[in-house]
């Protein structure tokens, strides 16, 4: 049973424009998330943050916004540059454990 | 600095045959983490070290895995008796001391293809 779904596989977005991609969680166990970035051949890098106790963490062009209520959480980027092209993985760690949860990852397409 | 390394980058291996992958984690990182990504799949947690010690292997698909970290720096994942369904990314991940256990510095992976 997928913890953590990332229900769209890709996603094409207009330079310019902003990038909205989804998250949603089942286990109540999780008090923060992150989402990573990976480029082909390379490793995923760390992205962003957000604690439960927040609702929206903003850094730059990405924000993440968490809705509690719904288990569901977002990755805005804008304006979208055609280096966002990457796969983004939305993960959280278990509280008291040292395992992270990955969804499957959505993969961004920025078009010029 | 340098970041965190992992050889060989792409190994194929014959069923039946065992392969040894390596990892150099940052100088200093404590903790250490091995993941398997299978394709289309997010990074899916395998075994984690602080230091030398070993404290959480549940993720081993099976008795086929071992991994280790005899100096509490360079890590060795070993697969023996490589099967179809080993093939994989298998990443490699470290945190410093301190800080949040959800950001790990990645290496890049060794793509492991089994005929």
């Amino acid at each position: 049973d997928q913890q953590v779904k990332q229900n769209s596989p890709s996603l094409s977005v207009q330079e310019g424009r902003i990038s909205i991609l989804n998250c949603d969680y089942t286990n109540s166990m999780f008090d923060y998330f992150l989402w990573y970035k990976k480029y082909p051949a390379e490793g995923p890098t760390f992205l962003i943050s957000i604690s439960s106790i927040k609702d929206k963490n903003e850094d730059g062009r990405f924000t993440v916004f968490l809705n509690k209520s719904a288990k569901h959480l977002s990755l805005h980027i804008v304006p979208s540059q055609p280096g966002d092209s990457a796969v983004y993985f939305c993960a959280a760690p278990i509280i008291g454990d040292d395992k992270i949860i990955f969804g499957k990852g959505t993969r961004l397409h920025i078009l010029p | 600095g340098a970041g965190v390394s992992q050889s060989p980058r792409y190994k194929v291996a014959k069923r039946g045959q065992d392969v040894a992958l390596r990892c150099d984690p940052i100088s200093g990182h404590v903790s250490l983490f091995w993941y398997q990504q299978a394709l289309g799949q997010g990074p899916e947690f395998l075994t984690y070290f602080q230091n030398e010690a070993q404290l959480d292997k549940s993720g081993l698909p099976s008795d086929r895995f071992f991994a280790e970290r005899p100096e509490g720096s360079v890590s060795t994942l070993k697969i023996q008796r490589t099967q179809q369904e080993d093939s994989a990314v298998y990443l490699c991940a470290s945190i410093p001391t301190t800080g949040p256990v959800g950001e790990q510095y990645f290496g890049p992976g060794t793509r492991l293809t089994v005929t």
